[in-house]
C-alpha cells in the first residue's frame, strides 16, 4: 500500500544553518504532498503543499518540490531559526475516502542559538 | 478564532474501563477525522465521518468506537481499552471541496494513558 519514509530524528541544528528533511513515497498514481509541522503542545498544522509533479510548494521560508521521478518531497529551507524547532510530518494523500493522509514517522528538528 | 478543540488534554483511565474523549469544531466542517499516534509513530487514521456517514478504517480495531450527534461535535470512545491503546488521540476536520480541498485542521490532541 502507499506509505511515506522520511529521514529518522532528531536533526540538531545552530540558527541561520541550511535545513534538508528527506521525504520518500510509495504510491499509486501520483498523490497530492503534504508537510505538517507540530509545535510543542499543539496540534499539527499544514505548513506546505503540492499537488502536482514540479509543483513546489512554500511557506515561512520552507520549500518543498514534488519529484515524480525519485518519489520525493524533500523539506528545505534555508536558514533556521529556534522558533522552527518542532516535530515535522511528511504525508500523502491515500487512495479512497475524503483526503485520507497517511503519514511518516515525523523527524523532530531542534535548533539551538 | 475558528478552531478545533479536543478534552481533555490528558485523559488517565484503568485497564478495561471505558473512556470517552470529545473533540468540537468551530469551522462548520463536514468531514472530521480520528487518528492515533503512539510514541515516535506517524499518525494513524481511526475513522471519518462526512457529515453522518461514518467510515471505519479496516484494521481499526472494534474496540474504537465512534460518535457525531452534529456537526460541531464528535466523540471517541474506546469500550475496553488495553496498555496497548495508550497513545495521542488526535481529531481533524476537512472541507470536502474548495480551494482548501486537501488541508486538515487538526486540535492539539488527547494523550491517553492506561493503567
Amino acid at each position: 500500500g502507499d506509505s511515506v519514509t522520511q529521514m529518522e530524528g532528531p536533526v540538531t541544528l545552530s540558527e541561520e544553518a541550511f535545513l534538508t528533511i528527506n521525504c520518500t513515497y510509495t504510491a499509486t498514481g501520483y498523490p497530492s504532498l503534504f508537510w505538517y509541522v507540530q509545535y510543542p503542545g499543539e496540534g499539527l498544522q499544514l505548513l506546505l503543499k503540492a499537488t502536482k509533479a514540479d509543483d513546489k510548494g512554500s511557506n515561512k521560508g520552507f520549500e518543498a518540490t514534488y519529484r515524480k521521478e525519485t518519489t520525493s518531497f524533500h523539506l528545505e529551507k534555508g536558514s533556521v531559526q529556534v522558533s522552527d524547532s518542532a516535530v515535522y510530518f511528511c504525508a500523502l494523500r491515500g487512495p479512497g475516502g475524503y483526503n485520507k493522509l497517511i503519514f511518516g514517522a515525523g523527524t523532530r528538528l531542534a535548533v539551538h542559538p | 478564532d475558528a478552531m478545533v478543540i479536543q478534552n481533555p488534554r490528558y485523559q488517565v483511565t484503568q485497564f478495561g474501563k471505558p473512556v470517552t474523549l470529545s473533540c468540537s469544531q468551530t469551522l462548520n466542517h463536514n468531514v472530521m477525522y480520528w487518528y492515533q499516534q503512539k510514541s515516535s509513530q506517524a499518525p494513524k487514521l481511526l475513522f471519518h465521518y462526512y457529515d453522518k456517514d461514518f467510515n471505519n478504517e479496516a484494521d481499526t480495531p472494534d474496540n474504537f468506537q465512534s460518535r457525531r450527534p452534529n456537526t460541531s461535535f464528535c466523540f471517541l470512545d474506546i469500550r475496553s481499552p488495553g496498555l496497548g491503546d495508550a497513545a495521542m488521540y488526535l481529531c481533524a476536520t476537512s472541507l470536502p471541496g474548495g480551494p482548501n480541498l486537501y488541508e486538515q485542521y487538526f486540535g492539539p490532541g488527547t494523550r491517553l494513558t492506561v493503567t
